[in-house]
């Protein structure tokens, strides 16, 4: 199967810690999405990358929160110095072309469930 | 601004019984509408989506939408409901000009009865 891969499933990190979050999308896609989402919410865009680019972060805290798609490997979304208010599951998109403005679905890798103790 | 709002937090029908649930938006031009259901501990599954053309959208698993340009409603149905169709439904929204991001709607929560 070769759909989108998200690891770890599940993450626990103490306060003040580090959280690396990362997925590999579909094969042929060139397009990731990261969202966060809490319990019995919707989606919360964060931010949209294309390989070596960031497109659009308007939904990432300006503070702590990084994310990368380097031109090997798999997108990174880094969550520095993790607050309680972090936990939350964490899911990764890819598309095929066209981005967030577009007409192709978004393909969507089963998350990180992280916990802040 | 850009919207999508699905009204309902939950929705509950009886197994066999048809189903709907219901999704608007606020967009200017054309919109492209999409649905997708979650169930638990999973991601996001594309359901179906309408970009132009017939109004009437057939998509996974039985699932059916129908785009309503004047009531700017892109509502979710199938004709007879199952249990396992019990999950998280999300209706969301793009266009192809202007930067417009997807937007997600908050979800409905599906519960079907036996």
């Amino acid at each position: 199967n070769a759909g989108v891969m998200q690891n770890p499933r599940h993450l626990v990190r103490r306060r003040g810690q580090e959280a690396r979050l990362r997925c590999s999308p579909m094969k042929g896609h060139s397009h990731v999405y990261w969202y966060r989402q809490l319990p019995e919410e919707g989606l919360k865009f964060m931010v949209y990358l294309q390989k070596e680019n960031i497109i659009d972060e308007s939904g990432m805290p300006k503070e702590r929160f990084s994310a990368e798609f380097p031109k090997e490997g798999p997108s990174i979304l880094r969550i520095q110095q993790v607050v309680r208010g972090d936990s939350a599951a964490y899911f990764c998109a890819s598309s095929q072309q066209g981005g967030q403005n577009s007409n192709q679905p978004q393909h969507f890798g089963d998350g990180t469930r992280l916990s802040i103790l | 601004a850009q919207s999508v709002a699905q009204p309902e937090d939950q929705v509950n029908v009886a197994e066999g019984n048809p189903l709907t649930v219901k999704c608007t938006y606020s967009v200017s031009g054309n919109p492209y509408l999409f649905w997708y259901v979650q169930y638990p501990n999973r991601g996001l599954q594309f359901l179906l989506k309408y970009i132009t053309g017939d109004n009437l959208v057939k998509g996974s698993y039985g699932f059916e939408a129908e785009f309503n340009k004047s009531q700017t409603s892109f509502h979710l149905k199938k004709p007879s409901a199952l249990v396992s169709d019990s999950a998280l439904y999300f209706c969301a929204v793009s266009r192809n000009t202007g930067g417009f991001k997807t937007i997600f709607g908050a979800g409905t929560r599906l519960f079907v009865k036996a």
